[in-house]
C-alpha cells in the first residue's frame, strides 16, 4: 500500500493553467476509473474537486478537470485564481474497499 | 446540512490506546459507508479504515491493522476508531469521511475538520 506519486510542487501565474500527476500502478490508477482529487488549504479539511477520473461535483468551477492514461491521473487547473491556492492530493480506490492517496501538490499561484 | 464533527483526540504515551468518535448529522447516516484518514503534522492523507453502511464490511491499512477498530453505531449516527498499541508514527490528525454513494461511491464528498491525536514516545 503505497502511496501515489506527485510532484511536491506547482505553480502558475493568475489565469494560467496548472497540471499535476498522479502515478500509481496497474493495480490502483490503471486498473480502476475511481480516482478523485482532493484541495485542501491549511487548517481546512479536504475538498472533493473531480472523482470518477473526469466528474465534478456541483459546485466545482469547470477550470477544474481531470484525467486518466494508463497508470497516471493528472488534475488541471485553467485560469488560475488566487483562491487555487492550496494542496491537491489524488485517490485512488485500490480494491478490496482500500484506498491510496497521493503524496501531495502544493499549488502556488504566484 | 451534512456534518460531521470527531472528538476524542488527545495526549497518550506509546502504548496506550485512544477512541475516536466522529458525530454525523444532516443525513441518512446508516445508508452511507464511512472511512477515516490520517494527516500527520505538515504530511499528506493517508487512509486508515473503511467501514460500510451496515458495519460488517470493514478494512484496514496496514500500517494499522490489528491495532485498530472501527465501528459504527447506525441507531446513534456515530462512527467510532478504537485505536491501541498507538506508536509515535500513529500522531495525525484523524479525519472521518463520508463515501459519496449518492454518485456511485468510491470519492468522499463531506469530510469533518479532524481531531489531533499525538502520542508521546
Amino acid at each position: 500500500q503505497s502511496a501515489l506519486t506527485q510532484p511536491p510542487s506547482a505553480s502558475g501565474s493568475p489565469g494560467q493553467s496548472v497540471t499535476i500527476s498522479c502515478t500509481g500502478t496497474s493495480s490502483d490508477v490503471g486498473n480502476y476509473n475511481y480516482v478523485s482529487w482532493y484541495q485542501q488549504h491549511p487548517g481546512k479539511a479536504p475538498k472533493v474537486m473531480i472523482y470518477d477520473v473526469n466528474k465534478r461535483p456541483s459546485g466545482i468551477p469547470d477550470r477544474f478537470s481531470g484525467s486518466k492514461s494508463g497508470n497516471t491521473a493528472s488534475l488541471t487547473v485553467t485560469g488560475l485564481q488566487a483562491e487555487d491556492e492550496a494542496d491537491y492530493y489524488c485517490c485512488s480506490y485500490g480494491g478490496r474497499d482500500n484506498y491510496l492517496f497521493g503524496t501531495g501538490t502544493k499549488v502556488t499561484v504566484l | 446540512e451534512v456534518q460531521l464533527v470527531e472528538s476524542g483526540g488527545g495526549l497518550v504515551q506509546s502504548g496506550g490506546s485512544l477512541r475516536l468518535s466522529c458525530a454525523a448529522s444532516g443525513f441518512s447516516f446508516s445508508r452511507y459507508k464511512m472511512i477515516w484518514v490520517r494527516q500527520a503534522p505538515g504530511k499528506g492523507l493517508e487512509w486508515v479504515s473503511f467501514i460500510d453502511s451496515s458495519g460488517k464490511r470493514i478494512f484496514y491499512a496496514d500500517s494499522v491493522r490489528g491495532r485498530f477498530t472501527i465501528s459504527r453505531d447506525n441507531a446513534k449516527n456515530s462512527l467510532y476508531l478504537q485505536m491501541n498499541s498507538l506508536r509515535a508514527e500513529d500522531t495525525a490528525v484523524y479525519h472521518c469521511a463520508r463515501e459519496d454513494d449518492d454518485n456511485g461511491g468510491f470519492h468522499f464528498d463531506n469530510w469533518g475538520q479532524g481531531t489531533l491525536v499525538t502520542v508521546s514516545s
